[in-house]
């Protein structure tokens, strides 16, 4: 079946640290790749995505390449804020019957200033 | 107001009581979804619906009920509340329609009903 494995959090960096969260997937096709946040209290928020391989999906400095070769699709940010606090989910979707995301656990991030 | 919204936010009750989460976007999405959320395993879909009057399960429907009259409206139902069922529980919908077979999607979620059933 479809799963997703992220690194284990916690994680915890300081302000204007280089953040990297891994992703890797295992899927019967071609999915599409998403990164999603949730900040403490709210539901999840779409982050980036990528539809194809070696695409590159970024969004308010975070930025993701989908590796088909590695089945990745690890999020970086060059500098962390203390807003950036939050946990990130990795998931996958394929296209079928049920338009369904597979998640990964989450990883809580803890930005220190 | 425009988007997806969840009542009620928090909700507490005890063992064998019926309780119900309600859903409602504004979107006229397709596709809606219910996940609950715990410590350790991510998000996990009990149910999803395709349009309305069409549901089905999903990873970890046991213990839940959904219904769809109207597209707008996805209540989830626990008709007799357990303590392994205290989560938190998102909906979402999907900005698809029937019809596509392909491309992205994008899931647009709620902001979550915490449960604690005693």
């Amino acid at each position: 079946g479809n799963s997703v494995t992220q690194m284990e959090g916690p994680v915890t960096l300081s302000e204007e640290a280089f953040l990297t969260i891994n992703c890797t997937y295992t899927a019967t096709g071609y999915p599409s790749l998403f990164w999603y946040v949730q900040y403490p209290g709210e539901g999840l928020q779409l982050l980036l995505k990528a539809t194809k391989a070696d695409d590159k999906g970024s969004n308010k400095g975070f930025e993701a390449t989908y590796r088909k070769e590695t089945t990745s699709f690890h999020l970086e940010k060059g500098s962390v804020q203390v807003s950036d606090s939050a946990v990130y989910f990795c998931a996958l979707f394929l296209s079928g019957s049920a338009r369904q995301l597979t998640f990964g656990s989450g990883t809580q991030l803890t930005v220190l200033p | 107001d425009a988007g997806i919204t969840q009542s009620p936010r928090y909700k507490i009750t005890e063992t064998g009581r019926q309780v119900t989460l309600m859903c409602h976007q504004t979107w006229s999405h397709s596709y809606m979804f219910w996940y609950r959320q715990d410590l350790g395993h991510g998000l996990r879909l009990i149910y999803y619906s395709a349009a309305a009057d069409i549901t089905d399960k999903g990873e970890v429907p046991d213990g839940y009920v959904v219904s769809r009259s109207k597209t707008e409206n996805f209540p989830l139902t626990l008709e007799s509340a357990t303590r392994s069922q205290t989560s938190v529980y998102f909906c979402a919908s999907n900005s698809k329609g029937l019809a596509d077979t392909g491309g992205t999607d994008t899931q647009y979620f709620g902001p979550g009903t915490r449960l604690t059933v005693l």
